[in-house]
């Protein structure tokens, strides 16, 4: 089993309705979860945080955090042709120094 | 400013060649890493710096060698290298190496090997 699970995708979502991401994990000691969005060609940018139990809230962007069931979920509201990118999730490991990352979701706004 | 700057964006090398990717940052940030991307693949870990000490190799084949002159510079030195290891390389920082930190990437250098 892959420490950090996406559905790759591509997944394809009208503009202005809700995307919805999801991540499951397989360790069950991980302590901090993140969202990083990656445009082609370029680098990942970090656009959630999240390290307890229900949601967080940043503009547009909802991170959703259930330990229990090690899943983590992320919500793009009012969907925009910008927000066409790959969606990568990540773990930090408990004491283990790194990021390990999903295969990443890719995700299309359609106009 | 949390920006950790890449320089070359680009660049082509030979097999024989030695050629090495700079990388720096200014936040004061005391862990450094270098990712391997390949293209529709996730960032995979080669090397963690912290406090300047070389705290993790993934099992890096010695054709790639890390270096980290100060707190800011992290260097990675190429030699002898393969077309299958062509690849963006990515740079990234974080406060320290605990759980909760966040890691910020550079823009990248896009290696190709021919």
């Amino acid at each position: 089993q892959k420490e950090v699970e996406q559905n790759s995708g591509p997944l394809s979502v009208p503009e202005g309705a809700i995307a919805s991401l999801n991540c499951t994990y397989s360790d069950r000691v991980s302590q901090s979860f993140f969202w990083y969005r990656q445009y082609s060609g370029k680098s990942p940018e970090l656009i959630m945080s999240i390290y307890s139990n229900g949601d967080k809230e940043d503009g547009r962007f909802t991170a959703q955090l259930n330990k229990a069931s090690q899943y983590v979920s992320l919500l793009i509201r009012d969907s925009q042709p910008s927000d066409s990118a790959t969606y990568l999730c990540a773990v930090r490991i408990q004491g283990a120094q790194k990021l390990v990352f999903g295969q990443g979701t890719r995700l299309t706004i359609n106009p | 400013d949390t920006e950790v700057t890449q320089t070359p964006k680009h660049l082509v090398m030979g097999m024989t060649n030695k050629k090495s990717l700079k990388c720096e940052q200014h936040m004061g940030h005391r862990a450094m890493y270098w990712y391997k991307q390949k293209a529709k693949k996730p960032p995979e870990l080669m090397f963690v710096y912290s406090y300047e000490k070389l705290s993790i190799n993934e099992s890096v084949p010695s054709r790639f060698s890390p270096e980290c002159p100060n707190s800011s510079l992290l260097n990675l030195h190429l030699h002898a290298l393969q077309p299958e290891d062509s690849a963006l390389y990515l740079c990234a920082s974080s406060r320290r190496t605990g759980d909760n930190e966040k890691l910020f990437f550079g823009s990248g250098t896009q290696l190709s090997v021919l």
